[in-house]
């Protein structure tokens, strides 16, 4: 059963505001992941954070931030919002080590208009 | 870097058939392989991993997978399906170095049960 919670579950905003989507983490877990999966798309990785530091970043610009906090929960911000932003962004949380699978939070329905 | 192929966008099986959903996978590098399972408007759930060892890999709900090295494929597949294994499934990998490269996704198979 995961345990990564993500908010808000839906969202709506315009073309070039900022927004921020927030994830829990699973308890234990020091690694978290964000994932944007446009719709009819597989998900595709933005980046990754261990130790509240970026170690690893998909092909997307860096409008894309990311925020990790001592308690591992994380924040993924994004700025100049264009309508293709438009997707479902994912969290994944994992224990960082060989092979350790990664957990899925529900997802944050983002809009841009 | 490493791609995924989902071989089939969308599968149409009857219900209690058997079922294979097809995924290939190409790395300079080994990697370890996922399929994952995704409800509508749902986040995904993994169904099983393979790592390393016996190349037969049982999830969950029934599914097991096959890793062929030499064919570069982790295809999926379950004896008997029901309705409720209607979703979308993704095939997933990433090196087993245990980078920070995060998940390659497939496009994903909608596995569509009719009864």
């Amino acid at each position: 059963e995961t345990g990564v919670t993500q908010s808000p579950t839906h969202l709506i905003k315009t073309r070039g505001q900022q927004v921020t989507l927030r994830c829990s983490s699973q308890s234990g877990h020091n690694t978290v992941s964000w994932y944007q999966q446009a719709l009819g798309q597989g998900p595709q990785f933005i980046f990754q954070y261990y130790r509240e530091e970026e170690n690893g970043r998909g092909n997307f610009p860096p409008r894309f931030s990311g925020l990790q906090f001592p308690n591992y929960s994380s924040e993924l911000n994004v700025n100049a919002l264009e309508l293709d932003d438009s997707a479902l962004y994912l969290c994944a949380s994992s224990f960082r080590g060989s092979g350790t699978e990664a957990f899925f939070g529900q997802g944050t329905r983002l809009t841009v208009v | 870097a490493q791609s995924v192929t989902q071989l089939d966008s969308q599968v149409p099986v009857f219900e209690e058939a058997p079922v294979e959903l097809r995924c290939n996978y190409s790395s300079s590098v080994s990697v370890y392989l996922f399929w994952y399972v995704q409800y509508p408007n749902q986040g995904l759930q993994l169904l099983l991993k393979y790592l390393s060892g016996s190349t037969l890999v049982k999830g969950i709900n029934g599914f097991e997978a096959e890793f062929n090295k030499s064919q570069t494929s982790f295809h999926l597949r379950k004896p008997s399906v029901h309705i409720s294994d209607t979703a979308e499934y993704f095939c997933a990998a990433v090196a087993s170095g245990g980078g920070a490269d995060g998940l390659t996704f497939g496009k994903g198979t909608h596995l569509i049960i009719q009864p």
